[in-house]
């Protein structure tokens, strides 16, 4: 199965909106983190946010949110108020076994985001 | 914040050749390196863990004589593709941690081309 599930292989929104980037993951260790990476189309990873499995509110970092319902597995990435910049990939990843040495991140398949003017 | 460095951005070389990936932290240790391989409009698919002074741990269906990995101290690990066919053709990106941190560094990845 799948640890990691990106739905959306392309998203469009128009610069100034919000837009919502889903990820849905598959784990039985209640200890995890979930990552955001941006990948523009230098190929540079750029870390966005993360959030742990035992976090009590959703993380927040600037204009990126993370939706994250706990009970539906999912942990969608907000992007409020879109910029032509930020036209890019956008990775969701897992890492299991936080509380353990174990660090092996595993990335969902991406989508693409274009921003409009 | 804290910054990998990768080297060469980018690299051509012929079959048969064998290619040599730097990965180094700048500014802290990194005791676990990552190596990832990314095809074009693909996700990045882990090949091997490496930890300082040890072997690399590598992922089911990467060749160990193929992708050969060595991180001799706890700011540089090295990916060496070894007689390089086209196929080998990909963008690599290492992956550097301090620690048991949850902070992931990323390099600026390797696109390697095989004539």
């Amino acid at each position: 199965a799948q640890k990691i599930t990106q739905t959306q292989p392309g998203m469009f929104v128009q610069e100034k909106e919000a837009v919502t980037l889903d990820c849905t993951y598959d784990t039985s260790d209640p200890s995890y983190g979930l990552f955001w990476y941006k990948q523009p189309s230098s190929g540079e990873m750029i870390f966005l946010i993360y959030q742990g499995s035992y976090d009590q509110q959703n993380a927040t970092e600037g204009r990126y949110s993370l939706n994250f319902q706990k009970a539906r597995k999912s942990a969608n990435l907000v992007i409020s108020a879109s910029q032509l910049g930020d036209s890019a990939m956008y990775f969701c990843a897992m890492r299991e076994g936080m509380n353990t040495g174990f660090q092996k991140l595993v990335f969902g398949t991406g989508t693409r985001l274009l921003v409009s003017p | 914040g804290a910054v990998v460095s990768q080297h060469p951005s980018r690299v051509i070389c012929k079959s048969g050749t064998s290619v040599k990936i730097e990965c180094r932290s700048l500014d802290f240790q990194a005791t676990t390196m990552f190596w990832y391989r990314q095809f074009p409009k693909q996700s990045l698919m882990l090949m091997a863990t490496s930890n300082e002074g040890s072997k690399a741990t590598y992922e089911q269906g990467v060749e160990k004589d193929k992708f050969l990995i060595n991180h001799a101290s706890l700011t540089l690990s090295t990916l060496t593709v070894t007689s390089a066919h086209p196929e080998d053709s990909s963008f690599y990106i290492c992956s550097a941690s301090e620690g048991q941190g949850t902070k992931r560094y990323f390099g600026a990845g390797t696109r390697l081309s095989v004539l």
